[in-house]
């Protein structure tokens, strides 16, 4: 699996967007992105993925630069609880496990 | 509440002891995950089951550690002859496809 690299820690001020980068630089072709993020004293929780195109859900926005190098999620409008540590993880699709690295902590502030 | 349930939740155990963590998933999942994680550092895969075959154990799963999961079902992860660098959490997932994957709270083994 590609290795990530992500900023290990980035602060928000409550109700405006975060934005959380992450650099996959060897990726490959059929390596999807996932972004789980990780709660104080809770198991993992998944946001989103997507292999080339943008994605959106309830929870976030992923955004994949053309090359694929590199990708941002997107929290619109973050609250107090979004405050969490966030990993940004590239498996080939099928593959069973996650290969978590040390991610971003986010801290919203209010 | 329908997600994946692990329990205990604590364990404090002496070193040399045995200890089990039982791991309920969301019913109708057929895949079944268990992690490890440290303080400070994100959880490492640990097995992977489909139904009842374990189907891939990492290195990280010493002669030390077991997992079963006899019916398809629920999961169980033993460690036998805890040593103090089995202190961790265990996590539990499960998932009916590989990419989204409903991780359980967790069982926080001490080990002294």
């Amino acid at each position: 699996d590609a290795k990530t690299t992500q900023p290990p820690s980035m602060d928000c001020a409550e109700g405006r967007a975060a934005n959380l980068p992450c650099n996959h630089s060897t990726i490959s072709g059929n390596e999807y992105v996932y972004w789980y993020r990780q709660i104080h004293s809770q198991g993992p929780q998944y946001i989103i993925h997507g292999l080339k195109n943008n994605e959106t859900n309830e929870m976030a926005s992923l955004i994949i630069t053309e090359d694929r190098k590199s990708s941002t999620l997107i929290l619109p409008h973050a609250t107090l609880r979004d405050t969490a540590v966030y990993y940004c993880i590239v498996r080939v699709q099928g593959a069973q496990k996650l290969v978590f690295g040390q991610g971003t902590r986010l801290t919203i502030n209010p | 509440d329908t997600g994946v349930s692990q329990n205990p939740r604590h364990k404090i155990t002496k070193r040399g002891q045995n200890v089990t963590f039982r791991c309920d998933p969301i019913s109708e999942h057929n895949r079944l995950y268990w992690y490890r994680q440290t303080l400070g550092q994100g959880p490492e895969f640990l097995t992977y089951f489909q139904n009842e075959a374990q189907l891939e154990k990492s290195r990280l799963l010493s002669d030390r550690f077991s997992a079963e999961r006899p019916k398809g079902s629920f999961s169980t992860l033993e460690i036998q002859r805890t040593e103090q660098g089995d202190s961790a959490m265990y996590l539990c997932a499960s998932s009916l496809n590989p990419n989204t994957i409903y991780f359980g709270e967790g069982s926080w083994l001490t080990v002294v």
